[in-house]
């Protein structure tokens, strides 16, 4: 069975810093692009990056509005993907979801971890 | 920027009727890049629909997508009471890579 965990969310205070983690199981996590798409409370889903599978070259990719304060790695000897994110704002208090990627589709979903910004 | 823009925001039907969700895009988007995705309440989106009009693995039959040009539909031929839920379209396209719609939500009625 295919299952992705997140974890790593909590309450942190706005400037610092957070890494999360997405790790896999049922399949080999290496063959799959790896996405992570958010969803501030009572809002829609926003997409904020991914990492590209090693065959593709293993590189990350950014939306703009979060591009320099996001870092998305992976270590697929571990099956595990993660997103750090910097200078923490109220604004990014969300539900982050990691996704795993088929072709161009999100297949498969974490259940989500929940980060809340605030002092 | 591809800016996909799905009506209506919430669609009121009962058990048993035919649901017709939109999502029209701002711009050309390939069939190929073009999926739904069904949300429950404190779970994770479930991939419904790809490449315009294939069934995820597992998804009913009921479930169908179609398009006509730059506009999309999802169809649910009969709802069932676990479908009440909130529908995303995405797509893939260029910068942002990937943009989703802004939901409908099909409430029981």
């Amino acid at each position: 069975e295919v299952q992705l965990v997140e974890s790593g969310g909590g309450l942190v205070q706005p400037g610092r810093s957070l890494r999360l983690s997405c790790t896999g199981s049922g399949f080999v996590f290496g063959d799959h692009s790896v996405s992570w798409v958010r969803q501030a409370p009572g809002k829609g889903l926003e997409w904020v990056g991914f990492i590209k599978s090693r065959p593709y070259g293993g590189t990350p990719e950014y939306a703009a509005s979060v591009k320099g304060r996001l870092t998305i790695s992976r270590d697929d000897s571990t099956s595990t993907a993660y997103l750090q994110v910097n200078s923490l704002k109220t604004e990014d208090t969300a539900v982050y979801y990691c996704a795993r990627h088929t072709e161009k589709r999100f297949d498969y979903w974490g259940q989500g971890t929940l980060v809340t910004v605030s002092s | 920027e591809i800016v996909l823009t799905q009506s209506p925001g919430t669609l009121s039907l009962s058990p048993g009727e035919r649901a017709t969700l939109s999502c029209r895009a701002s711009q050309s988007v390939s069939s190929s890049y073009l999926a739904w995705y069904q949300q429950k309440p404190g779970q994770a989106p479930r991939l419904l629909i790809y490449d315009a009009s294939n069934r995820a693995t597992g998804i009913p039959d009921r479930f169908s997508g179609s398009r006509s040009g730059t506009d999309f539909t999802l169809t649910i031929s009969g709802l069932e009471p676990e479908d009440f839920a909130v529908y995303y379209c995405q797509q893939y396209g260029s910068s942002p890579l990937w943009t989703f719609g802004q939901g409908t939500k099909v409430e029981i009625k």
